[in-house]
């Protein structure tokens, strides 16, 4: 069973730290990567992509990308009160965008 | 912008009956897929389709089926639903590549008393 682990939270930051979300994944032909959020009572959307090792930024996110060590995290920088949410990290395995989850890491970010 | 549109918002169903969740996309994509999402699992694949009349079965398929007759449309099956089946339901469709953004409708939100 191919698995994607993250911890459940809640993760609480006060306004304006950084938040750094994990994950692990355990199929090492995983090919692509992706960070989405959930607010209570709505549908994922998508955060940030990664495909390669290294790191990702875009505005206050960073996606970090290590394959060897098979992890993927999730930077938030200045964090706000509106990005508590759910985040789910998300692996490709190849073919079809098929698309394994994990739980989810809950982020509360408090004033 | 992509719409994926999940018709149904909330059902309530008694068990054994038979429901219907229909998902349609606009924007010409081949993927599709039904995950279901319960609290402290994430989103479980159930099943996903690649092209019109294809169907693979994902992580959790045992009760339930899909249909897709056309492309842009994909439904979801409980044949005779059951209480372990409550939950809620999302629709997603991407384009056929790899790596391809996956974007969700808004969910289903499934009772079965």
């Amino acid at each position: 069973q191919k698995e994607v682990e993250q911890n459940s939270g809640p993760l609480s930051v006060p306004e304006g730290a950084i938040a750094s979300l994990n994950c692990t994944y355990s199929d090492r032909g995983s090919q692509s990567f992706f960070w989405y959020r959930q607010y209570s009572g709505k549908s994922p959307e998508l955060i940030m992509s990664i495909y390669s090792n290294g790191d990702k930024e875009d505005g206050r996110f960073t996606a970090q990308l290590n394959k060897a060590s098979q992890y993927v995290s999730l930077l938030i920088r200045d964090s706000q009160p509106s990005d508590s949410a759910t985040y789910l990290c998300a692996v490709d395995l190849g073919g079809y965008n098929k698309l394994i989850f994990g739980a989810g890491t809950r982020l509360a970010v408090h004033p | 912008d992509v719409k994926v549109t999940q018709s149904s918002r909330y059902l309530v169903k008694r068990t054994g009956e038979k429901v219907f969740l229909e998902c349609v996309q606009d924007m010409d994509h081949e993927n599709m897929f039904w995950y279901r999402q319960d609290p402290g699992l994430g989103l479980r694949l159930i099943y996903f389709s690649y092209d019109v009349k294809m169907k693979e079965k994902g992580d959790i398929p045992e009760g339930y089926s899909v249909s897709r007759e056309k492309k842009e449309r994909f439904s979801l099956i409980l044949e005779s639903a059951s209480t372990n089946q409550t939950s809620m339901y999302l629709c997603a469709s991407s384009l056929g590549q790899k790596g391809n953004t996956i974007y969700f409708g808004e969910g289903s939100w499934l009772t079965v008393v």
